[in-house]
């Protein structure tokens, strides 16, 4: 069965520095993407970066990379050189690419706080 | 600009009522999807449409219904409100197609209490 696993409820960072946020997935569907989004304190949901389950590269867009690990069913989400409005919530999730499969389910979230 | 709008940013009901929870949007994307937000539960599926008249379960379907009678226009339907559906209501939509830019966009959110 589809699932998304995120296991760091919540993590602190010093601005400027780096952070990795955990996710791991599980599916037997070959085909599938993987999304970062970022919810503020607003409550909007912000796409940040997606990693297709055939892309050969590592996903970037400006200071976020997702380090894909296919075989280890892992999606870490890496925001470099840490702002203070950076401070949300993170979530990862997943679409299957199969027919009549558009689910799309996200993992339980990680409260990224950056502090000075 | 591309937009998903909610008909309601707050609401409250009494249990028992129906409640009805519209989502619209102007992307003409195929799938459509309705979420709660509880804290410590991240988002729940509860309906997804892929196309008008198309429904599928979630994985939280119980309490719910769903209606999809226009290609833009996908509703959420509690057939009696309890205590328990008090929540954050996400909608969002996302072409049918999966790729790079197939994101799901994401509606403003609906805050219900029920009492």
């Amino acid at each position: 069965a589809q699932k998304i696993t995120q296991t760091q409820p919540g993590m602190f960072v010093q601005e400027k520095e780096a952070v990795t946020l955990d996710c791991t997935y599980d599916t037997s569907d070959p085909s599938y993407g993987l999304f970062w989004y970022k919810q503020p304190s607003s409550g909007e949901m912000i796409f940040l970066i997606y990693q297709g389950s055939y892309d050969q590269q590592n996903a970037t867009e400006g200071r976020y990379s997702l380090n894909f690990q296919k075989a280890r069913k892992s999606a870490n989400l890496v925001i470099s050189a840490s702002q203070l409005g950076d401070s949300a919530m993170y979530f990862c999730a997943m679409r299957e690419g199969s027919h009549n499969t558009d689910k799309l389910i996200f993992g339980t979230g990680t409260r990224l706080q950056v502090f000075p | 600009d591309v937009k998903v709008t909610q008909s309601s940013r707050y609401l409250v009901k009494r249990t028992g009522e129906k409640v009805f929870l519209e989502c619209v949007q102007d992307m003409d994307h195929e799938n459509m999807f309705w979420y709660r937000q509880d804290p410590g539960l991240g988002l729940r599926l509860i309906y997804f449409s892929y196309d008008v008249k198309m429904k599928e379960k979630g994985d939280i379907p119980e309490g719910y219904s769903v209606s999809r009678e226009k290609k833009e226009r996908f509703s959420l339907i509690l057939e009696s409100a309890s205590t328990n559906q008090t929540s954050m209501y996400l909608c969002a939509s996302s072409p049918r197609f999966m790729g790079a830019n197939t994101e799901a966009f994401f509606g403003q959110g609906t805050r219900l209490t029920v009492v």
